[in-house]
């Protein structure tokens, strides 16, 4: 069985500042990570992921990621946030083997204060 | 060109009736899904098919029924409609590579209203 523990419900941030949003996983095979973003009233859209290779996985609109086998974790980082990154963000695990589902976490919503 | 498209985007109805949710995706993916997220934004899936055949049910009451008339279309019916299935109901499509479950990508969304 595979979960997806998002340690934050909310995270407010002033503008510019950097963030952090935690995420950490079980799974009892190796592991694919994504992180997804959804702006309000809309779909999930693609932000990371992690498939192999590199542990440090760049995204779209200045976020990265660092996969850490040892503790379990994928948290997502940006160094300087702006309004437009207020959304909510999902952090998801997949088992692969094909058709195993993805799993997602709770949400955590950014919220970035001007 | 949208890559998943839904229809309608807005739906209220009455306690007890039938409603359909559509879905459409143009990337040419193989596995196709329904997800509900619940007024809390928790995203749960209901349903997979992959090149139209059933691979994940989950406990979803039998009042749900997905039909999948071609791998492009995944459609979800409910009948009897209950107020606990108010929510916003997304529709998703990925490519199955080597195994590996590839990136998922996720309709506008239905918003559904049962009074």
């Amino acid at each position: 069985a595979q979960s997806v523990t998002q340690l934050d419900s909310q995270v407010p941030v002033l503008e510019e500042a950097p963030v952090e949003l935690r995420c950490n996983y079980s799974s009892s095979v190796s592991v694919y990570l994504f992180w997804y973003v959804q702006y309000p009233n809309q779909g999930l859209q693609l932000l990371l992921k992690y498939l192999s290779g590199s542990t440090l996985v760049k995204g779209i609109n200045g976020f990265e990621a660092e996969f850490n086998k040892s503790q379990t974790s994928f948290h997502l980082r940006k160094p300087s946030v702006h309004i437009s990154d207020t959304a909510e963000y999902f952090c998801a695990v997949s088992s692969g083997g094909g058709y195993q589902k993805v799993t997602f976490g709770i949400g955590t919503k950014l919220q970035v204060i001007p | 060109d949208t890559a998943v498209s839904q229809t309608p985007k807005y739906l209220v109805t009455q306690m007890g009736n039938d409603k359909s949710i559509k879905c459409e995706q143009n990337l040419g993916h193989d596995t196709m899904y329904w997800y509900k997220q619940d007024s809390k934004k928790f995203l749960k899936i209901m349903f997979s098919y992959n090149n139209k055949e059933l691979i994940i049910n989950e406990t979803v009451p039998n009042r749900f029924s997905p039909k999948s008339p071609d791998k492009a279309h995944l459609n979800l019916h409910i009948n009897s409609l209950e107020l606990g299935d108010s929510a916003v109901y997304f529709c998703a499509s990925s490519q199955i590579e080597g195994g590996v479950q590839e990136t998922q990508y996720f309709g506008p969304g239905t918003r559904l209203l049962v009074l």
